[in-house]
């Protein structure tokens, strides 16, 4: 187990169309976290879990976005009907309960034509 | 409402000096500092961190100093290296809600051969 992946890398879409992104993270970790990044900007919180439980997703940014993690491993966050304004980069970060620390994953790169 | 901010985006320094990138929080709640760097298409890794009970924390070459009466943290580089630049980001945490942590903005710091 090298670190938390994620896939696909890079992914670009029509405006309008749904995209799912998958997380992997370190296996011993029971939280795993999504966030964004637009440029400029440090990431921003979007949700996260403590193993299948989703404990916070009032960041989510709209109803148009959701995320699960049906068996407390691998993550999916979907996004429905994309806007341009959804273009950035989708980060995903896990941690043991205890301490602050997360470890982050390259990240999925959107784009939104 | 930006609780965490760097207000330097950028910083340049001669190789074997000091760089200081400096961060400022507004929640007094906050209890936790950690530094991030990214280099470009990489997701953040972890740096160095400092509890609030602290007011330095040091390893190797990284120094971070946190002021709690001025919510004021800083990190020093020192002697900054070529292979440190990249963009820093400053982040917080308050253990009472150990879902979220807060990124500042980021600092791109240049260090110059």
């Amino acid at each position: 187990d090298t670190g938390v992946s994620q896939d696909p890398r890079h992914k670009i879409t029509k405006r309008g169309q749904n995209v799912t992104f998958r997380c992997d993270p370190i296996s011993e970790h029971n939280r795993l976290y999504w966030y964004r990044q637009t440029l400029g900007q440090g990431p921003e919180f979007l949700t996260y879990f403590q193993n299948e439980a989703q404990l916070e997703k009032s960041r989510l940014l709209s109803d148009r976005f959701s995320a699960e993690r049906p068996k407390g491993s691998f993550s999916t966050l979907e996004i429905q009907r994309t806007e341009q304004g959804d273009s950035a980069m989708y980060l995903c970060a896990s941690s043991p309960i205890q301490g602050p620390e997360r470890v982050f994953g390259s990240g999925t790169q959107l784009s939104v034509l | 409402d930006q609780q965490v901010k760097q207000n330097s985006p950028s910083l340049s320094v001669q190789e074997g000096r000091i760089s200081i990138l400096n961060c400022d929080y507004t929640n007094s709640m906050f209890d936790y500092f950690l530094w991030y760097k990214k280099y470009p298409a990489e997701g953040p890794t972890f740096l160095i961190s400092i509890s609030s009970i602290k007011d330095k924390n040091e390893d190797g070459r990284f120094t971070v100093f946190l002021n709690k009466s001025a919510k004021h943290l800083s990190l020093h580089i020192v002697p900054s290296q070529p292979g440190d630049s990249a963009v820093y980001f400053c982040a917080a945490s308050d253990s009472g809600n150990t879902g979220k942590l807060i990124f500042g903005q980021g600092t791109t710091l240049q260090v110059k051969p």
